[in-house]
């Protein structure tokens, strides 16, 4: 069975630093991958997905990167955290097919202080 | 934005009344999808309905989609205290490999 695994759950961080996420999804070959940001309260937003290796589409301007180095693994990544970062941040998988749903992780809570 | 929204914002009922939470969406869509999330969790798919359907059921839930209004009602049946959590509308727009969701609903479920 397929499996998808986010880490770290918490992740506390100040102002002006780095961020790495990452995200593993097990038991399928050419998902297609996701990253979501979810505020307090809030609905999710879609912040990247991949469709392939290398192959990433942004779906906001932001202070965040995404990246795909390898089939089943997608990457979250800021050089410089601002405030405005902080909130619950989901990966999520799909098989790529049409309808089809989507397959989450457990989530990141990110505060940046 | 491609967000949508659900209504209400937040629905508290007595254990064994039925919920109904809305969604409203803006462009032509592929499929729509209903999802649950607990507290601080992650999202756990409930049921797809596709654009050429009208009403689906899955257990004690039924989806209606209405393509011309842009509008979908997810319904649970005899609700439990367990049904407690947010739920949240999906669609995939015909361009595919997107997933925009709507706002939420939270559901209180009184024991």
């Amino acid at each position: 069975s397929q499996t998808i695994h986010q880490w770290p759950a918490t992740l506390v961080q100040p102002v002006g630093s780095p961020l790495s996420l990452e995200c593993t999804v097990e038991g399928t070959s050419n998902p297609n991958l996701y990253w979501y940001r979810q505020a307090a309260g809030r609905g999710l937003q879609l912040l990247f997905y991949s469709v392939g290796i290398g192959q990433i589409s942004s779906e906001v301007p932001q202070n965040l990167s995404a990246s795909r180095p390898q089939d089943r693994q997608f990457i979250l990544s800021s050089k410089k955290l601002l405030l405005s970062d902080s909130g619950f941040y989901l990966c999520a998988w799909s098989p790529g097919q049409g309808n089809s749903p989507l397959h989450f992780g457990n989530g990141t809570r990110l505060t940046v202080t | 934005s491609q967000q949508g929204e659900e209504d209400p914002q937040a629905l508290s009922i007595q254990e064994g009344e039925n919920a109904t939470m809305n969604c409203s969406y803006k462009t032509s869509i592929n499929n729509l999808q209903w999802y649950r999330q607990n507290s601080g969790r992650g999202l756990v798919h409930l049921i797809l309905i596709r654009s050429n359907e009208r009403e689906k059921h899955s257990g004690r839930l039924r989806v209606t989609l209405d393509t011309s209004k842009k509008s979908s009602s997810l319904l649970i049946t005899a609700s439990r205290a367990a049904d407690t959590a947010s739920y949240f509308c999906a669609t995939e727009p015909y361009t595919r490999n997107q997933f925009y969701f709507g706002t939420g609903t939270s559901l209180t479920v009184i024991p």
